[in-house]
Order: structure tokens, then sequence, then C-alpha cells
């Protein structure tokens, strides 16, 4: 398949290290949101979710953290294995203005053996 | 239970054609987005339907309009091509449209290729 993000910024990790992917959000008013996986030749594959009245969501191997004082979100995966290589977005949305998904730029991961 | 699927996965044109994109949602899904992913970066909202009407648009020009059919399906029509044009079209589903917290489920996207 074709690369996604080819001149993305990139977190190289180790096969059984733990990942953390970082996301700034830009929406004050953003009351959701969402991390997605996306593989080369693949659509967006959904993570996890997090509503704005939570700071932390876990999920199997992965945990969410949101910080709305500084609009900041974070991924974390646990145990990091070969098939977590992609690259990883996260989107905010305002549920009161709609279902319209506003996407950061995205973060490769890469899992060495 | 079948995903968001889309149809075709790519696609080549000339500048000045006109192209239609297709797109299944989820099953029990009842709104459809489209979104634009140029290489390198993260999709972009182009507009979403739900009962058969256009309710939300991005900042894209009049040439994109689509269409929602009974069944919930969903077109994406793009006229006069650019080469800026030139990218991975995505079609989202959920269910519900205001507050209703609920993912987007994502299809893998038709390749659109402008020459």
């Amino acid at each position: 398949g074709e690369s996604v993000g080819l001149h993305l910024p990139t977190l190289s990790v180790q096969e059984g290290d733990n990942s953390i992917i970082n996301c700034a959000y830009s929406n004050s008013a953003s009351d959701y949101f969402i991390w997605y996986k996306q593989e080369s030749g693949k659509g967006p594959q959904f993570i996890i979710d997090i509503r704005s009245n939570m700071d932390k969501r876990q999920g199997q191997r992965v945990t969410v953290l949101l910080n709305k004082t500084v609009k900041h979100l974070s991924l974390q995966i646990a145990a990091t294995q070969p098939g977590d290589s992609a690259v990883y977005f996260c989107a905010e949305n305002d549920n009161n203005a709609g279902n319209m998904l506003t996407f950061g730029g995205g973060t490769r991961l890469m899992v060495k053996p | 239970d079948a995903g968001v699927t889309q149809s075709p996965t790519h696609l080549i044109k000339t500048r000045g054609q006109q192209v239609t994109l297709r797109c299944s949602p989820k099953s029990g899904h009842d709104t459809v987005s489209w979104y634009q992913q140029a290489l390198g970066q993260g999709p972009q909202f182009i507009f979403q339907y739900y009962e058969e009407e256009e309710r939300q648009r991005g900042n894209f020009p009049d040439r994109f309009s689509g269409h929602q059919y009974p069944n919930y399906s969903s077109e994406l029509n793009v006229n006069a091509l650019l080469l800026g044009d030139s990218a991975l079209y995505l079609c989202a589903s959920s269910l519900g449209r205001l507050n209703s917290n609920q993912p987007q489920h994502f299809g893998d996207g038709t390749r659109l290729s402008i020459l």
C-alpha cells in the first residue's frame, strides 16, 4: 500500500516499551475527542474516545488523557507491538455545532522488533 | 456486520473532468461525512449528510457536492477537477448528528489522481 504521512513527526519505540503520542487541539469549545490509527492504504480506525467531562479513559492496552486547561490530549499504548506501527491522529469535535471532526497533523509510530 | 464501504478504490481522471465517489455506511448508521486527505496530512472535513440533506460544510468550493439516498448511502461529486484535488477521499458514518458523542467510523477511501 501507499504511504500515509510521508513527512509526519515520528516516534520510534522498542517492542514491549510503552508509547506516548501527544496532540494539542485548537478549539476550547470542543467537547469530544477521538484517537484514530491509520495504516498504509487504509482509512482511519477508531481506537478510543473521551468526553470533556473526563480526564482519563482506559481501553485495552490504551489510555487517553485529556487536559482541558492546556488543550492537550495524549494516547498511551502499553507494551507496544509491531502491529501498532501506523500513523496516529487525534480528532476533536464540538458536539453542539454538529459532528464535524477536526484532525490534528498526525504522528507516525514505528515499533522496532 | 459490514463496515463502511467505498467505491471505487482508485480512480484516475484528467483536469476539467467530473467524478462521482460512492459510500455505503456502517449498518445502523444514518449520518455520512466526507473528508479529503492529502498526502502527509490529516483528513479535512468536506460536508455531512443527514436525512438526505447537507447539514454542515467545511471550507470547500461548490465544485464539491453530494447526495444521500433513503438507504443512507451517499455520493460525493467533484466537478471541473483540478490537479490539487488529487487526494484520498474518505467517507465516515455515524449514528445521529447532534450531541451524539458517537465516533465516526471510516472506510478505506478512494484514491483520486488527477493528471
